[in-house]
């Protein structure tokens, strides 16, 4: 079955260090990946989308890449900040139309 | 409205009992989907809503689960029956086209936190 999978371990790193998440893929070949970001008691909320043909998608401080050969998409946080401690959800389309989401990766950014 | 609504945010109930939540999505959006988040754990899929038809209700765990749209607006997930192992929280989101065509994304509710005693 279509499957995403994050690694389900706290990311804990240093206030000005680069965090790098991943997610992995498997038994499908989504057209686009999603990731969100999830504060605790609230709903996610979109953070950026990279299709297929893109390597690399970038939006201030955040990058995203996706590697079909991999079947891996890297999400990371430069120069991250106390502020960006959250969940973040990987996600993509399955076959009928829903979006299919990871288990999602906790960050902490200590100061 | 400006987001996505759910209602209650908080409900709890016996063991036993039915519940409705309710989810009113952004205004003129076509696509709605129901996903249940249990504590620490990623989103579950439960059903999606294109206007008023389901095309994927497969998600739904067991026929004590249902989920009616109407008008192509509100949607209302029904539990009958609560079991403790439904506890969890119940999230709405809402997409201006279906996923599959245009690579839409989600625009979530704050979900409703169900607790069954």
């Amino acid at each position: 079955s279509q499957k995403i999978e994050q690694n389900s371990e706290a990311l804990n790193i240093q206030e000005g260090k680069t965090a790098t998440l991943t997610c992995n893929y498997t038994n499908y070949s989504p057209a686009y990946l999603q990731w969100y970001r999830q504060d605790p008691g609230r709903g996610p909320v979109f953070l950026l989308l990279i299709r297929e043909n893109e390597k690399e998608k970038r939006k201030e401080r955040l990058k995203v890449t996706f590697d079909t050969t991999l079947k891996q998409s890297l999400f990371h946080i430069t120069a991250s900040q106390p502020a960006d401690s959250a969940t973040y959800l990987c996600a993509s389309p399955g076959n009928t139309g829903k979006l299919i989401f990871g288990q999602g990766t906790t960050l902490q950014v200590k100061p | 409205g400006a987001g996505v609504s759910q209602s209650p945010s908080n409900k709890v109930t016996e063991k036993g009992k039915d519940v409705e939540l309710r989810c009113d999505p952004i205004s003129g959006h076509t696509a709605l989907y129901w996903y249940r988040q249990s504590l620490g754990q990623g989103l579950e899929f439960l059903i999606y809503f294109q206007g008023n038809s389901a095309p994927d209700k497969s998600g739904l765990p067991s026929d004590r689960f249902s989920a009616e749209r109407t008008g192509g607006s509100v949607s209302t997930l029904t539990i009958q029956r609560t079991q403790q192992e439904d506890s969890a929280v119940y999230l709405c989101a809402s997409s201006s086209d279906s996923l599959f065509a245009t690579n839409e994304k989600l625009f979530f509710g704050s979900g409703t936190q169900l607790s069954v005693l």
